[in-house]
């Protein structure tokens, strides 16, 4: 069936640091793919998407691009902040479900 | 620009009893979702619905029922509340199954 992996946690970085949070995913057909953020105590947020192989989404220094060839949606951004400190979920959405991994915890230190 | 309303925010119940989390969206969107998310599981799909007066099983339904008789409106029944079902429910909405969902706040159920 479908499903999604993502890098087990907790992350700690230091300000300024790269981050890199690794989603790979099953599925048939042709899924749309997200990363959501929660942060404490709030409802996920939509952080980015694709919708198609190769397609690069984007949001607040964030990126994600769609890999049908290794079945990869991995999250980076290149100097994060503390203000990113929060839980990641990669997701994807086939037929009439959305599917997510289990979440990344992320810490930011000044 | 209310979009997805879960009411109440906290709830504590003592085993056997029942109660009904309502979700209310804003969104028209068709599809209505329920999850429970639990510490390092994620979140787990309990029922969803893919339009008014339609629901389906997701994958842990066992304890709880849905109705989705307005297409704003989504509730969750627990009949008889279970230690086993405290837990942070999310309710989310999308306007197709391939499109973004977008979440509520929550509500944290406590069953003592």
């Amino acid at each position: 069936g479908d499903s999604v992996t993502q890098m087990e946690g907790p992350v700690t970085l230091s300000e300024e640091a790269f981050l890199t949070i690794n989603c790979t995913y099953t599925a048939t057909g042709y899924p749309s793919l997200f990363w959501y953020v929660q942060y404490p105590g709030e409802g996920l947020q939509l952080l980015l998407k694709a919708t198609k192989a190769d397609d690069k989404g984007s949001n607040k220094g964030f990126e994600a691009t769609y890999r049908k060839e290794t079945t990869s949606f991995h999250l980076e951004k290149g100097s994060v902040q503390v203000s990113d400190s929060a839980v990641y979920f990669c997701a994807l959405s086939a037929g009439n479900q959305f599917y997510f991994g289990t979440g990344t915890s992320l810490t930011v230190i000044p | 620009n209310a979009g997805v309303t879960q009411t109440p925010k906290f709830r504590v119940l003592k085993t056997g009893q029942s109660m009904t989390l309502l979700c209310a969206q804003d969104m028209n969107h068709e599809y209505m979702y329920w999850y429970r998310q639990d510490p390092g599981m994620g979140l787990r799909l309990i029922h969803y619905s893919v339009g008014e007066g339609t629901t389906a099983k997701g994958e842990v339904p066992d304890g709880y029922n849905v109705s989705r008789l307005k297409k704003q409106n989504f509730l969750l029944g627990l009949e008889s509340a279970a230690p086993s079902q405290t837990s942070v429910y999310f309710c989310a909405s999308s306007a197709t199954g391939n499109t973004e969902a977008f979440f509520g706040q929550g509500t944290r159920l406590t069953v003592v």
